[in-house]
């Protein structure tokens, strides 16, 4: 099973300011096969990124994806008051299919 | 419209049987894997297993394999995930979700509360 780590656990940040995630796999991962998601209080999850660079149709270009291999980042530039939420990164490289832990993006 | 709609809520007791639902409609029901996610109180995202609308294989996480069931019904353009015997710990929130290089179309979820 590929495990996901994800730091930091929780980032407090300011609206206006730089988030950067990081997404860190135990094994290789098929670029093509990592997956960020966002996550508010009571939603199902939005994709924002696939294909590790691939931003999805409607997300702001604030958002933007990175890595390869084994490591992996999302960088939202800017953050706005609605991007405060929960990050998680996903790979279906690997059978099981696996998530990171999330990172929380908090209001400092 | 495009959507995954799921069944409502659930309440139920240890060793009671449950099968939940999601409807897609808006869309070609069998041309992405359809895959369930479950979703503990306060933390992360798992991906239990995933069934195929074309030849209605699945396939299962090894966390699940043996304590879930995945089916469909093409007729109906629905998936179930059902449990023979719920425990305690099945208490969660359960996502349908589906999509081709990501999971880009999602059911609103179904809250599955077990307790004695």
């Amino acid at each position: 099973e590929i495990v996901l780590t994800q730091s930091p656990g929780t980032l407090s940040l300011s609206p206006g300011e730089r988030a950067t995630l990081s997404c860190r796999a135990s094994q290789s991962v098929d670029s093509g096969r990592l997956v960020w998601y966002q996550q508010k209080p009571g939603q199902p999850p939005r994709v924002l990124i696939y294909g590790a660079s691939i931003r999805a149709t409607g997300i702001p270009e604030r958002f933007s994806g990175s890595g390869s291999g084994t490591d992996f980042t999302l960088t939202i530039n800017r953050l706005e008051p609605e991007d405060f939420a929960v990050y998680y990164c996903h790979q279906f490289t690997g059978s099981p299919w696996t998530f990171g832990q999330g990172s929380k993006v908090e209001v400092k | 419209e495009v959507q995954l709609v799921q069944s409502g809520q659930e309440v139920k007791k240890p060793g009671e049987s449950l099968r939940i639902s999601c409807k897609g409609s808006g869309y070609s029901f069998t041309t992405y894997y359809i895959s369930w996610l479950r979703q503990l109180p306060g933390k992360g995202l798992e991906w239990m297993g995933r069934v195929a609308p074309r030849d209605s294989s699945t396939e299962y996480s090894p966390s699940f394999q043996g304590h879930v069931t995945i089916s469909i019904d093409k007729s109906f353009n629905t998936v179930y995930l059902q449990w023979k015997t719920l425990k305690a710990s099945d208490t969660a929130m359960y996502y349908c979700a589906t999509g081709d290089r990501a999971w880009t179309l999602w059911g609103q979820g179904t809250l599955v509360t077990v307790s004695s």
